[in-house]
């Protein structure tokens, strides 16, 4: 079955770095776009970004661009997100997202569990 | 970017009894070439990651109970749920997924009355 496990969260101080990792099963992870999605203690949820399955198109949201780099290895089925320069306001659960299609322009049908980024001195 | 707004906020419905939630896009997510509107709603209980409910605005994705159901085009969009269960209880969002980035709605919260 689909399973899509996300990995690397942890505390980190501002202006540090940390790489997330999202290890894929049960379906062919190069032909599926994948997103990061993430979700503020008790707040909602908000998109991060997106890799087309070759990793040709890549997309972030306006609150990361410039600071995270979504990327993938399909010959491992693994997504990573490298965040830098972490502020505060970006601590929140992570969510590894599988989309439907190829493209970017589709919508999330299977998620992880998320891991966990509190950025704090 | 699209701004997607959801209302209410949070709704309290009778067990058995209808659920109406609307969102709304700031621009219209319809895609004229394939006429397909680019939003999709999600289920997410607590402590749990988001479930995909609907897509396309109004197809429901395999194994998704038929008491949900989406409808709308363009700009405005509703999610119900025709009698309540307990299990629906959860928060739920929507998505435009038209152009990057791929904005949410705030979420309505459903509890039961």
């Amino acid at each position: 079955q689909v399973q899509v496990v996300e990995s690397g969260g942890g505390v980190v101080q501002p202006g540090r770095s940390l790489r997330l990792s999202c290890a894929a099963s049960g379906f062919a992870f190069s032909s599926y776009a994948m997103h990061w999605v993430r979700q503020a203690p008790g707040k909602g949820l908000e998109w991060v970004a997106v890799t087309s399955h070759d990793g040709s198109n890549k997309y972030y949201a306006d609150s990361v661009k410039g600071r995270f780099i979504i990327s993938r290895d399909n010959s491992k089925s693994t997504l990573h997100l490298q965040m830098n320069s972490l502020r505060a306001e970006d601590t929140a659960v992570y969510y590894c997202g599988k989309s439907v299609g190829t493209d970017t322009s589709y919508y999330v049908d299977y998620w992880g569990q998320g891991t966990l980024v509190t950025v704090s001195s | 970017d699209i701004v997607m707004t959801q209302s209410p906020d949070s709704l309290a419905v009778s067990l058995g009894e209808r659920a109406t939630i609307n969102c709304k896009s700031s621009q219209s997510v319809l895609y004229n070439s394939n006429n397909y509107n680019y939003l999709a709603w999600y289920r997410q209980k607590p402590g749990q990651p988001p479930k995909l409910l609907i897509y396309w605005a109004s197809t429901r994705e395999s194994g998704v109970p038929e008491r949900f159901s989406g409808s709308g085009s363009g700009t405005d969009f509703t999610l119900t749920i025709s009698s309540l269960q307990a299990e629906d209880v959860a928060v739920y969002y929507c998505q435009q997924y038209y152009s990057t980035p791929f904005t949410f709605g705030g979420g309505t919260k459903v509890d039961i009355k």
